[in-house]
């Protein structure tokens, strides 16, 4: 069925260091990737997107990559800071429905100064 | 402000209290959708809309009804509320664009935190 794991669960850096969050999808025609962070007692807010037709994409210290034939996308956080921890999901828009999107359990991103 | 407003943010009922929890949204867009989070679960769908009179369910949609009789609202009702329904739940938007290539942003509300007792 329709599925997206996301790993690791938890993860603690120190300032300055790289985070890298890697999701797994299960339905092969999926066509839109995107990521949200959620600080807490926040909403989840969109800050990185990548489609099917590209394969990296860069914001800043932020960067998505997306391996279509594995079926994998990780996002990679550059140079942490202390602003960046937050729960962090991805998710993956699976064909069978309009605009369904099927998220991962979620990262909790620990960024210690 | 593009703004996806729901209500109430925080509510503590009791087990068959029928309740609704508002949504709104001012970007004039044509898909609604609710959502719950719980922990380790992520955010799984719980009934989504195309447009007005259009709903469908979503991954758990056991225990709910919604409906969409016009197009910037989107309530989400809970006729007979149970302990496993304590969560924290999220109305999201986003317009309906056509062709793969298209990405769709999803914008959230503020969330709603749910006790059942």
């Amino acid at each position: 069925g329709e599925n997206v794991e996301q790993h690791p669960s938890t993860l603690s850096v120190q300032e300055g260091d790289s985070a890298v969050i890697k999701c797994t999808y299960s339905d092969s025609a999926s066509n839109y990737f995107p990521w949200y962070k959620q600080e807490l007692g926040k909403r989840p807010q969109l800050i990185i997107d990548i489609r099917s037709n590209v394969g990296e994409k860069k914001d800043q210290r932020i960067a998505v990559t997306l391996n279509k034939t594995a079926k994998h996308f990780s996002l990679h956080i550059t140079e942490t800071q202390p602003e960046d921890s937050a729960v962090y999901f991805c998710a993956a828009r699976f064909s069978g429905g309009y605009n369904k999107l099927i998220f991962g359990a979620g990262t909790r991103l620990a960024v210690h100064p | 402000e593009a703004q996806v407003t729901q209500n109430p943010r925080y509510l503590i009922t009791v087990t068959g209290k029928k309740l609704t929890v508002t949504c709104s949204q001012n970007m004039n867009h044509e898909y609604m959708s609710w959502y719950r989070q719980d922990p380790g679960l992520g955010l799984r769908q719980i009934y989504y809309s195309m447009n007005v009179e259009v709903t469908d369910k979503g991954d758990v949609p056991e225990g709910y009804k919604v409906s969409r009789k016009e197009k910037r609202n989107f309530p989400l009702i809970l006729e007979s509320p149970s302990p496993n329904q304590t969560s924290l739940y999220f109305c999201a938007s986003s317009s309906q664009l056509p062709g793969p290539t298209s990405g769709n942003t999803i914008y959230f509300g503020e969330g709603s935190w749910l006790t059942v007792v």
